[in-house]
C-alpha cells in the first residue's frame, strides 16, 4: 500500500511554463518534506512544512501543506532546465522516531 | 562534513554471490536508514537504526538481507545469496532524531546482479 501518492508521475514542459505537482495521503503527518533528486545522486531536502495550511517559498518554488496535514503541493513558476529532476515528498508521523514515508516521486523534465 | 559516505558506488555481481554495502553516516547523527530505489517501487525503507539499535526491519524483503550497525559511524547491508531481482540503487541516509527529521542521503550504491 502506497501511503503517499504523487501526481503526475511524469511531467515534461518547456522552459518558462508553470507547473504544480501533488502529494496526497489518507494519513495525517506531523510534518512533510519535499526532496529533489538528480540522476546518480541521493535526494536532497528542499523544504519541511509542519503546520496545516502552511505555505513556504523558495525562490520560484512554492510549497503548501494541506489544512488537515494529509496532502501537499509544490508549484514552480517559470520553470528552468535546472529544475529537471525527481521530486519526492516524504511524510513523518508523530512518534515515528524519524522514519520517513516516501512517495514514488514526480519526474520533471524542463526543455530549453 | 563530508556527508553520508557509501561504498561501493557501483557493484556488479553474479547471482548467488554475497554482496556487502557500506555506509558511514554524518558524525553526530543518531538515526540511520537503508533504502532501496527502483523504477517500479520508488524509494522503499528497508531498515532503520536509532543509536545503533535496529528499530524497524519490516521492510527487509527476505532473510537473505541483513543489516548491522556495530558503532555510530558504520553500518553494513548484506545480501546473501544475491538474486537478479535485488538489482536496484541502495541508499543510506542519516538524521538527527529529535531534530527537524531532515534525512541526509549518500550517493547510493547501484547494484546489478547478473
Amino acid at each position: 500500500t502506497q501511503l503517499l501518492e504523487q501526481s503526475p508521475q511524469f511531467l515534461s514542459i518547456q522552459e518558462g511554463e508553470n507547473l504544480t505537482v501533488y502529494c496526497n495521503s489518507s494519513s495525517v503527518f506531523s510534518s512533510l518534506q519535499w526532496y529533489r533528486q538528480e540522476p546518480g545522486e541521493g535526494p536532497v531536502l528542499l523544504v519541511t512544512v509542519v503546520t496545516g495550511g502552511e505555505v513556504k517559498k523558495l525562490k520560484r518554488l512554492t510549497f503548501q501543506f494541506g489544512d488537515a496535514r494529509k496532502d501537499s503541493s509544490l508549484h514552480i513558476t517559470a520553470a528552468q532546465p535546472g529544475d529537471t529532476g525527481l521530486y519526492l515528498c516524504a511524510g513523518a508521523r508523530r512518534g515515528s522516531q524519524g522514519n520517513l514515508i516516501f512517495g514514488k516521486g514526480t519526474k520533471l523534465s524542463v526543455k530549453p | 562534513d563530508a556527508g553520508v559516505i557509501q561504498s561501493p558506488r557501483h557493484e556488479v555481481t553474479e547471482m548467488g554471490q554475497e554482496v556487502t554495502l557500506r555506509c558511514k553516516p554524518i558524525s553526530g547523527h543518531n538515526s540511520l536508514f537503508w533504502y532501496r530505489q527502483t523504477m517500479m517501487r520508488g524509494l522503499e525503507l528497508l531498515i532503520y537504526f536509532n543509536n545503533n539499535v535496529p528499530i524497524d526491519d519490516s521492510g527487509m524483503p527476505e532473510d537473505r538481507f541483513s543489516a548491522k550497525m556495530p558503532n555510530a559511524s558504520f553500518s553494513t547491508l548484506k545480501i546473501q545469496p544475491s538474486e537478479p531481482r535485488d538489482s536496484a540503487v541502495y541508499f543510506c541516509a542519516s538524521s538527527s532524531w529529535g531534530g527537524d527529521d531532515e534525512a541526509f542521503f549518500g550517493q547510493g550504491t547501484r547494484l546489478t546482479v547478473v
